[in-house]
């Protein structure tokens, strides 16, 4: 069955310093793979997304996430954080062929001034 | 372009009673999903509709329902309320028929029952 897990529920950093927000998903067909921010009092926006191409996606603000199949990860960095980047982020898969999201139970950024 | 809108923002209801939440999408958007989110458990998906139908549908029970009219604007109503129910609305629309294609999400209703 189609799910993503975020181990990690909340992530404490400080200001300028890199952070890694893990995905691993399981599906047993072909996927799309997004990141979604979902800032206080607000719905989810579009971070960025891998549909296929090259492994390596970057959303405008900074982030990247890399594609990786053997590991069914989805993994997001940036390598300077700013206060606000503090946010809640989203995992979440679609199966090729369907309509429908998985989403991860998600991971709260805290950056620390 | 106006984004996807959700009214009303916030609502109190007490338990036994029902409620209906409503979404517009991006014009020119004709499929609408409905996500609960509550602390700790995420994103749940309750349906999804394209062109008034129902494509998808989410584990929950069938006192959730929704539905889709014909200017692609959903409502979801859930009857007979419960404590549990209690929880951020979140409803999203995209273009595209497909899986690649992204969701936009609006700001959420925010259901309190007591």
């Amino acid at each position: 069955a189609q799910s993503v897990t975020q181990l990690d529920s909340q992530v404490p950093v400080f200001e300028e310093a890199p952070v890694e927000l893990r995905c691993n998903y399981s599906s047993s067909v072909s996927v799309y793979l997004f990141w979604y921010v979902q800032y206080p009092n607000q719905g989810l926006q579009l971070l960025l997304k891998y549909l296929s191409g090259s492994t390596l996606v970057e959303s405008i603000n900074g982030f990247e996430a890399e594609f990786n199949k053997s590991q069914t990860s989805f993994h997001l960095r940036k390598p300077s954080v700013h206060i606000s980047d503090t946010a809640e982020y989203f995992c979440a898969v679609s199966e090729r062929g369907t309509y429908k999201y998985i989403f991860g139970t998600g991971t709260r950024l805290k950056v620390l001034a | 372009k106006a984004g996807v809108t959700q009214t009303p923002r916030y609502l109190i209801k007490t338990r036994g009673q029902q409620v209906t939440l409503s979404c517009s999408p991006i014009s020119g958007h004709r499929s609408v999903s409905w996500y609960q989110q509550t602390p700790g458990q995420g994103l749940q998906f309750l349906f999804e509709y394209f062109s008034e139908t129902q494509r998808n549908k989410g584990n929950f029970p069938g006192r959730f329902s929704g539905r889709q009219f014909s200017n692609s604007r959903s409502e979801m109503n859930v009857s007979t309320l419960e404590l549990g129910d209690s929880a951020l609305y979140l409803c999203a629309s995209s273009f595209h028929d497909s899986a690649d294609s992204p969701l936009h999400f609006g700001n959420g209703t925010r259901l309190t029952v007591t």
